[in-house]
């Protein structure tokens, strides 16, 4: 069955702390993948996408992901979190049938 | 440009009664999608239009559930016999072509149903 899992329900990082956020996908191939961010009030936000090529792909806010095939993972990654970042964060695949299927979600919280 | 629009922003009604949600995507965007958001859930694929036609209605939970996107452009979300179950964030999005291209989320219309 095709299914993508965010493990983490809830983060608590340090401002100026690094983050790494998990996503495990499970289907047969290499689906297309997807962070999105979603702030109280605002729309989901792109940070940044994999198809193809370079497993390493950078995204906009500083954000980078890496996708590792060996362990069906697509973790979202940032050096230094700022206050700003406080977020609920989606992990999204699309298995190649135009929709989007999103992880449950991590909400990230920021400590002085 | 403007963004995806979703009107209204919040919507309360009772049980049994009829809702309308209505998603202006951005112009010159082919393709529009509706989803529906739980408390503490991920988005859920609801439907897909290409143009005028519903190209993908297979997230729609029941026939309760309808859409329209008669031009092309505008689309509305019709819900009959509203349940407390339909309780949710509705978002919206577009895309210039579908496909893999990015979907660009509205802020939603978040639905109580009392």
């Amino acid at each position: 069955a095709q299914s993508v899992t965010q493990p983490d329900i809830h983060i608590t990082v340090s401002e100026g702390a690094s983050l790494e956020l998990r996503c495990n996908y499970s289907y047969g191939a290499t689906p297309y993948l997807f962070w999105y961010v979603q702030s109280p009030g605002q729309g989901l936000q792109l940070l940044l996408k994999y198809f193809s090529g370079d497993t390493l792909v950078q995204g906009i806010k500083g954000f980078e992901a890496e996708f590792k095939r060996s362990q069906s993972s697509f973790n979202l990654r940032k050096p230094s979190v700022h206050w700003s970042d406080a977020a609920e964060y989606f992990c999204a695949i699309n298995f190649g049938n135009e929709k989007l299927t999103f992880g449950t979600g991590t909400r990230l919280t920021i400590i002085p | 440009g403007a963004g995806v629009s979703q009107t209204p922003s919040n919507k309360v009604t009772e049980k049994g009664k009829y809702v309308e949600l209505r998603c202006d995507p951005i112009s010159g965007h082919t393709a529009l999608y509706w989803y529906r958001q739980s408390l503490g859930q991920g988005p859920e694929f609801l439907i897909y239009f290409q143009g005028t036609g519903a190209a993908d209605d297979s997230g729609l939970p029941n026939d309760r559930f309808f859409a329209v996107r008669p031009e092309g452009s505008v689309s509305t979300l019709k819900i009959q016999r509203t349940e407390r179950g339909d309780s949710a964030m509705y978002l919206c999005a577009s895309s210039p072509a579908g496909g893999l291209g990015e979907q660009f989320f509205g802020p939603g219309t978040r639905l109580t149903v009392l």
